[in-house]
């Protein structure tokens, strides 16, 4: 079993939609949680972290982690054609700038 | 530069040939990581250095994998003997100290 499981989708929703991504994790031991969006062909940008359990809010986008339960959870609200890319949830014990293990990615196409 | 580069951006090997990948971060970025990515897969730790100290080495899939960045700002990740199996993006990043992680576009690496 993988540190993170994440379903690799894809995941297609119309323009408008609440996408909901998550992902599980199995080691204790991550405190740092973060979200990644990757278009084609170039490098992982970050998204959304969030530091141990609780909610955080950047416009359309919301990060939830449940450490009780190691799930993590991405909200993107009234989607748009521009949200289609790879998501990558990412975690870290020691901080950001520590080495992150990521999940395999969710591919979301938002259709107009 | 404004971000990172990596260079080149695609490389094609030649099964048993010698590989150098260079990775020019922003600058002040004291934290070096690089990553490969599989197809399909989330980024894969590989090393990370501090400076020009490489801390963790413990991601290199074996002793072809050899990192460098001797004077703390470009690195070099050099892979010798390339197989097949080698085939994928390989990704650098930097940040400053317990901060977020920014990723170069990568080199995507072919071997045949």
């Amino acid at each position: 079993q993988k540190e993170v499981e994440q379903d690799p989708g894809p995941l297609s929703v119309p323009e408008g939609a609440i996408v909901s991504l998550n992902c599980t994790y199995s080691n204790s031991a991550f405190q740092y949680f973060m979200w990644y969006r990757q278009y084609s062909r170039k490098g992982p940008e970050l998204l959304m972290y969030t530091y141990s359990s609780g909610n955080k809010e950047d416009g359309r986008f919301t990060a939830q982690v449940d450490k009780s339960s190691k799930y993590i959870s991405l909200f993107i609200r009234d989607s748009q054609p521009s949200d289609s890319a790879t998501y990558l949830c990412a975690m870290s014990a020691m901080g950001r700038d520590d080495k992150i293990i990521f999940g395999k990615g969710t591919r979301l196409h938002i259709l107009p | 530069g404004a971000g990172v580069s990596q260079s080149p951006r695609y490389k094609v090997a030649k099964r048993g040939q010698d590989v150098a990948l260079r990775c020019d971060p922003i600058s002040g970025h004291v934290s070096l990581f690089w990553y490969q990515q599989a197809l399909g897969q989330g980024p894969e730790f590989l090393t990370y250095f501090q400076n020009e100290a490489q801390l963790d080495k413990s991601g290199l899939p074996s002793d072809r994998f050899f990192a460098e960045r001797p004077e703390g700002s470009v690195s070099t990740l050099k892979i010798q003997r390339t197989q097949q199996e080698d085939s994928a993006v390989y990704l650098c990043a930097g940040s400053l100290s317990n901060n977020e992680q920014f990723f170069g576009p990568g080199t995507r690496l072919t071997v045949l």
